[in-house]
């Protein structure tokens, strides 16, 4: 079955500290995106970045990256120097090619990260 | 600017009310979520549409209906509110395919008193 697993429920920091942000996932397909959300305080979640499972190339944007590993089951993020603006709800998510025509996405507990300056 | 509205920022419900929350897109998505998030459960569907009129539960749809007439709109309706139905619930949609990013809203905050 399909699960994510974000066992850092919170995690605090000050400002300029790096930060790894932590995602275990579990599927039995072999084609399978992986996502990761970022929920300020205003509620809105906002993309972040995709991962589709045939491509374990590392990325990285600005201060952020991304370690995905599928010997481990493992999709990390990781953000360099923090700040105060990167205080959020973090949200890693899977999902599967459809058998049935119809898909969801399953998304783990999520990490609240804050940032003290 | 790409958007995903919800009609309601905070909602307060009696216990036992019909209540209708609304959310509308405008980028022509085929696909469209209602979650609930919960402190320590992360967002939990509760259910999704792929077309007009197509529906398919999630994973906690009990007590819960939707509604989709226009592709643009999805609504989400409690029959008889409970306070066990006191959550925030997130409005997303996307593009058809299992690899498109999700577009949500800001929420709904409701109190079911």
């Amino acid at each position: 079955a399909q699960k994510v697993t974000q066992a850092q429920t919170e995690i605090s920091v000050v400002e300029k500290e790096d930060v790894t942000l932590d995602c275990v996932y579990e599927t039995r397909d072999t084609t399978y995106y992986l996502f990761w959300y970022k929920q300020p305080p205003s509620g809105e979640l906002v993309f972040l970045i995709r991962r589709n499972s045939f491509d374990e190339q590392n990325e990285i944007s600005g201060r952020y990256s991304w370690n995905f590993q599928k010997s481990t089951s493992s999709f990390n993020f990781t953000i360099t120097a923090s700040q105060v603006v990167d205080s959020a709800v973090y949200f890693c998510a899977l999902s599967e090619a459809p058998n049935s025509g119809t898909y969801k996405y399953i998304f783990g507990t999520g990490t609240r990260l804050k940032v003290l300056a | 600017d790409v958007k995903v509205t919800q009609s309601s920022r905070y909602l307060v419900k009696r216990t036992g009310e019909k209540v209708f929350l609304e959310c509308v897109q405008d980028m022509d998505h085929e696909n469209m979520f209602w979650y609930r998030q919960d402190p320590g459960l992360g967002l939990r569907l509760i259910y999704f549409s792929y077309d007009v009129k197509m529906k398919e539960k999630g994973d906690i749809p009990e007590g819960y209906s939707v509604s989709r007439e226009k592709k643009e709109r999805f609504s989400l309706i409690l029959e008889s509110a409970s306070t066990n139905q006191t959550s925030m619930y997130l409005c997303a949609s996307s593009s058809r395919g299992f690899n498109e990013k999700l577009f949500f809203g800001s929420g709904t905050q409701l109190s079911v008193l």
